[in-house]
């Protein structure tokens, strides 16, 4: 079942902050960040896991409340670069597939 | 570069032709994965293989199917193609098993089914 993401799309101007949330009706083992510019391959931005542990890109911070199956991916003072399209992808069990949302669209303007 | 390459990028198709959609990972992973975009619907998975000799069905599997070659090569077949199946491509691959694997993507292969 696909998680949920909100909002499904955010405006900007450069230097403001968003959160985008992702939330699971299933227990989840683990849950990833991807961002995708128009044209694209998605690409990796952080990967939070059931127990804490957090692998990611320093600039990208982001949160897993294991109890209530919701991560929150947070942009804090935005540039033009971080437009594209963010997808949260959900793993129920470790080796198992990543199954993505719908997407939250955040569009940074000068 | 090493990564995930996926051929062909674009693909014309009349409704009921079949193709298949070659893709090649040389990171030594094991999992591979295929997933179609469509606006609106984020990424959808088809099919997946945990590990060599293992494929199952993911969210959206009708009307495809596919093969694990080797460790390094999954393709997606379709069968006769229906307009419906018009999408963009991807196929990614990652490690697997437990622990922080990150999967990463090919450039995806547009497919246009008329």
């Amino acid at each position: 079942q696909q998680p949920v993401q909100s909002p499904q799309a955010v405006i900007l101007r450069e230097g403001e902050d968003a959160v985008i949330n992702c939330s699971s009706s299933k227990a989840l083992y683990s849950v990833h960040w991807y961002r995708q510019k128009h044209g694209e391959a998605p690409v990796f931005l952080m990967i939070l896991l059931k127990g804490g542990e957090q692998k990611g890109h320093e600039k990208i911070s982001a949160s897993f409340n294991e109890k209530k199956q919701q991560s929150s991916l947070y942009l804090t003072a935005s540039q033009l670069s971080y437009s594209g399209t963010y997808f949260c992808g959900t793993e129920v069990q470790a080796g198992t597939a990543l199954i993505f949302g719908k997407g939250t669209t955040l569009s940074v303007s000068s | 570069n090493a990564g995930v390459t996926q051929t062909p990028k674009f693909q014309v198709l009349k409704t009921g032709q079949s193709m298949t959609l070659q893709c090649a990972q040389d990171m030594n992973h094991n999992s591979m994965y295929w997933y179609r975009q469509d606006p609106g619907m984020g990424l959808r998975l088809i099919y997946y293989s945990a590990s060599e000799g293992t494929t199952d069905k993911g969210e959206v599997p009708n009307g495809y199917n596919v093969s694990r070659l080797n460790k390094r090569e999954f393709s997606l077949r379709l069968e006769s193609a229906a307009p419906s199946q018009t999408s963009v491509y991807f196929c990614a691959s990652r490690q697997g098993g437990s622990g922080a694997n990150v999967l990463t993507f090919g450039a995806g292969s547009r497919l246009t089914v008329l």
